[in-house]
């Protein structure tokens, strides 16, 4: 199966707000409301950061929300801070092949 | 505080075995499922398998069925990942994960280790 695209790279400054994109068809993102995000430092394991499109798991800030259109999944990082700076990967259940990732996208605030 | 610990990556040669172990500990292993997630040097993530929270149940990518097995011992909280017939392209850290919903699964990886490194090269 493909992988959901993200762009590469998104980049904003200190107190922004930015907004990475996760495109996927209708039979992944499009078809279930099963979108989740991960925050990856270098070198160290991905992070859940929001679950089910628009969920935050117990501890993560609310600066993070995720969304959804049609087959496009959306995560909202408002409040730009210099320790958001990571890549982040968007996954979604997908029938044929149970889950899919996106490529990842590296945030950079400069 | 959960902790997942994998161990037993190393270099292979292509066409050999290997088998990986994740020590599991801080929640109650019996009750969750449990996922091998990759990711290759400088690449993104790919779900390699999963297993159910009592075992009957096991999953895998089609890049690797076939080849890997994926099986637990609940009264050792310990999950594992067989790996045969390695090719160079199963080269990547493997990270064990734990599901986020007790006996179900819903592809939410809630807590993921550090990972082991298995590198397929003659």
């Amino acid at each position: 199966q493909s992988a959901l695209t993200q762009p590469a790279s998104v980049s904003g400054s200190p107190g922004q707000s930015i907004t990475i994109s996760c495109t996927g068809t209708s039979s992944d993102v499009g078809a279930y409301n099963y979108v989740s995000w991960y925050q990856q430092h270098p070198g160290k394991a991905p992070k859940l950061m929001i679950y089910d499109v628009r969920n935050r798991p117990s501890g993560v800030s609310n600066r993070f929300s995720g969304s959804k259109s049609g087959n496009t999944a959306s995560l909202t990082i408002s409040g730009l801070q210099a320790e958001d700076e990571a890549d982040y990967y968007c996954s979604s259940y997908i029938s044929s092949s149970l889950v899919v990732f996106g490529g990842g996208t590296k945030l950079t605030v400069l | 505080e959960v902790q997942l610990v994998e161990s037993g990556g190393v270099v292979v040669q292509p066409g050999g075995s290997l088998r990986l172990s994740c020590a599991a500990s801080g929640f109650t292993f019996n009750d969750y499922t449990m996922h091998w997630v990759r990711q290759a040097p400088g690449k993104g993530l790919e779900w390699v398998s999963l297993i159910s929270w009592d075992g009957g149940i096991t999953y895998y990518a089609d890049s690797v069925k076939g080849r890997f097995t994926i099986s637990r011992d609940n009264s050792n909280n310990s999950l594992y990942l067989q790996m045969n017939s390695l090719r160079t392209e199963d080269t990547a850290l493997y990270y064990c994960a734990k599901d986020m919903v007790s006996s179900s699964w819903d592809f939410n990886f809630e807590y993921w280790g550090q990972g082991t490194l298995v590198t397929v090269s003659s």
